[in-house]
């Protein structure tokens, strides 16, 4: 098991609801990211925070609106979704020092909008 | 553009029977490349990181190798239990924290 939680591991949501991701790591780790994985594509990077400031958007939609009130937990709001955000939602955190450092997942948030 | 490709896309091995899977990458500039195994309705797990060419690391039995174009990840007389997705990231020089994932090998041990 890694030091990196998610809640809930399963979501099932309508189009026009409201819900939260959310994570925590416990590694002490400086980074934390959001991905999107979808069957038979590479995992998409969707946001960035460093020392809890966000430094990449991959032009994702507004409809998913990070949150990183520290740098142990980061949120993803999820409302107004669309079936094809149908996807396995993962975080993870690595500790930036400015050059390269493995990241290490969470178990990921199964999410199905229907 | 970077780039990353994993071969073959699905593996099927008997159990004792050793192979390689690859990662052929294209940045500019590396970073790092990672190898991790995904498990279903799992998050992908590490396992190693490589970050120079000839660079190898080994675990149990699973030895990863670095050349300047692409990496192998030799799985040597598998058991059931590696069956698993194995994912490569490569980590470039000008893009920060962002890693770049291949699709994955699907890899499957039959007992």
């Amino acid at each position: 098991e890694t030091g990196v939680t998610q809640t809930p591991r399963h979501l099932v949501m309508g189009m026009t609801n409201k819900k939260s991701l959310k994570c925590e790591q416990h590694l002490g780790h400086n980074a934390m990211y959001w991905y999107k994985q979808s069957a038979k594509k590479p995992l998409e990077l969707m946001f960035v925070y460093n020392f809890k400031e966000q430094t990449e958007n991959n032009s994702v939609p507004s409809r998913f609106s990070p949150e990183c009130p520290n740098s142990s937990h980061l949120f993803l709001h999820l409302h107004t979704l669309q079936p094809e955000d149908s996807a396995l939602y993962l975080c993870a955190s690595s500790q930036d020092n400015g050059w390269s450092y493995e990241q290490y997942f969470g178990p990921g948030t199964r999410l199905t909008v229907t | 553009e970077d780039q990353v490709t994993q071969s073959p896309e699905a593996l099927r091995l008997q159990e004792g029977e050793s192979s390689s899977l690859n990662c052929s990458y294209t940045v500019s500039g590396l970073r790092g490349l990672f190898w991790y195994r995904q498990d279903p309705g799992k998050g992908p797990e590490f396992l190693f990181t490589l970050y120079s060419a000839g660079e190898e690391k080994e675990k149990e039995r699973l030895k990863a190798t670095l050349t300047k174009k692409e990496s192998f990840l030799h799985i040597t007389a598998p058991k059931p239990e590696d069956s698993a997705t194995y994912l490569c990231a490569v980590q470039a020089a000008n893009t920060g924290n962002q890693f770049y994932f291949g699709t994955g090998t699907s890899l499957t041990v039959i007992p």
